[in-house]
């Protein structure tokens, strides 16, 4: 079975800390992406990467930064964080672009910032 | 830009009951076309594909036709049951070159009672 793996289920942090999200893949996929989720507002794409070390801004970047050292590990950063990152997080990873790529997502994290 | 449009949740059926959920999209190009469900506590998964026009997807009992002329991926069902309770996702997908962003739309949540 392929797998994207986020490192938890459920975290708790408080307002100002660093928070590491991080997601493994092993399906040796090229591209690997992070969203958030909230109600009524769907997915929504923070960024992505379609190499190691490289990354893309999705549509709201702003407080995330992300890192990808390898091919399977892709982690996303907050560099403080807010409450207004309460969230859903959702990581997915697919294979090299054709028209058929399918993304296979992770369980989710769902962060509360207090 | 691409961007997606689906109507809006929840929608609540009885069981067998006939299922449309509509999703028009606009995009520079010509996209592949995704649905993908959201099972309670899970991360989404593909439930069905198109990739060019007039193609027809099917799976578990769904069905999407992609109709280029009028930008649509309608998704229907003839008899609904109550384990197809969940979040559906529309998912337009476009290689752009260079890391390709697979946009989706806010989500359509089903509610199928007895």
């Amino acid at each position: 079975d392929v797998k994207v793996t986020q490192s938890s289920r459920y975290l708790v942090k408080r307002t100002g800390e660093k928070v590491f999200l991080e997601c493994v893949q092993d399906m040796d996929h090229e591209n690997m992406f992070w969203y958030r989720q909230d109600p009524g507002l769907g997915l929504r794409l923070i960024y992505f990467s379609y190499d190691v070390k490289m990354k893309e801004k999705g549509d709201i970047p702003e407080g995330y930064s992300v890192s990808r050292e390898k091919k399977e590990r892709f982690s996303l950063i907050l560099e403080s964080a807010s409450t207004n990152q309460t969230s859903m997080y959702l990581c997915a990873s697919s294979d090299k672009d054709s028209l058929n790529t399918e993304a296979f997502f992770g369980q989710g994290t769902r962060l509360t910032v207090v | 830009g691409n961007s997606v449009t689906q109507m809006e949740g929840p929608v609540t059926l009885s069981e067998e009951a006939f299922l449309t959920i509509n999703c028009t999209y606009t995009a520079t190009g010509y996209p592949s076309l995704f649905w993908y469900v959201q099972y309670p506590g899970e991360g989404l998964q593909l439930l069905l594909k198109a990739t060019k026009a007039d193609d027809k997807g099917s799976n578990k009992g769904f069905e999407a036709t992609y109709r280029k002329e009028t930008t649509s991926f309608h998704l229907e069902k003839g008899s609904v049951q109550v384990s197809d309770s969940a979040v559906y996702f529309c998912a337009p997908y476009i290689l752009t070159g260079g890391g390709n962003k697979l946009t989706f739309g806010t989500g359509t949540q089903l509610k199928v009672e007895l």
